[in-house]
């Protein structure tokens, strides 16, 4: 139980088009999901945290605009990088979490930007 | 503010026990976690410690929390090298959404 998908799992795209990463919780409802970037040999960086049917909190320094997200229902988040550039080249990851507050993470969504 | 923090790199000869060790500045988190991310993977919950408990242990997996000195550590005993990987110490702040801290995370590298 309390498995996580991304998709895609990884993604290569043109500087300047959006790329849309869909996160799903398969077998429980996810009151919260959280969207995390990794770069490279360093540790996870909350991005920001959403909730079924409101506006996601951005953490300080990531800009709302530019990640879009969209907790459409309680088993799908989704992060949208709009206008992408190269400096957004990440490897991307969801969590989700039920109603004991544990995270499930997601297998990541690599992003490279050209 | 809140912090983790973790060494960066432990080298072990497989057989033996490898000790993980983490601080954290967040007197008032309620769960403290151990995570495993193999490359290009997510992350795998290997474990984790309430607040109010000193030690946990699960198969090969020992954890000890020092709340007064907030130090956590993560023993493997018997080291194989399929545990060669990225570990993450992670303490889950009080308030809001129960968002998680992670540390830098240490590569553990386990060699014959």
């Amino acid at each position: 139980g309390a498995v996580v998908s991304q998709h895609p799992s990884w993604v290569i795209c043109k500087s300047g088009t959006s790329v849309k990463i869909e996160c799903r919780s398969l077998d429980f409802q996810a009151t919260t999901m959280f969207w995390y970037r990794q770069f490279p040999k360093q540790s996870l960086m909350l991005m920001a945290t959403s909730n079924e049917g409101s506006k996601a909190t951005y953490e300080q320094g990531v800009e709302k605009d530019k990640f879009l997200i969209n907790h459409a229902s309680l088993t799908l988040s989704t992060l949208t990088v709009t206008s992408a550039h190269p400096e957004d080249s990440s490897f991307y990851i969801c969590s989700a979490t039920g109603l004991g507050g544990e995270q499930f993470f997601g297998p990541g969504t690599r992003l490279t930007v050209l | 503010g809140e912090d983790v923090e973790q060494s960066l790199f432990l080298s072990v000869r497989e057989g033996d026990s490898s000790v993980i060790n983490c601080t954290y500045t967040d007197s008032s988190s309620t769960y403290l976690y151990w995570y495993k991310q193999e490359p290009g993977a997510g992350l795998q919950l290997l474990t984790y410690i309430f607040s109010n408990m000193d030690m946990k242990q699960d198969q090969r997996l020992t954890v000890l929390l020092n709340k007064k000195d907030k130090h956590l550590s993560l023993r493997i005993a018997d080291t194989q090298t399929g545990d060669s990987a990225i570990y993450f110490c992670a303490e889950r702040v009080s308030g809001g959404y129960n968002k998680l801290i992670f540390g830098a995370g240490t590569r553990l590298a386990v060699h014959p």
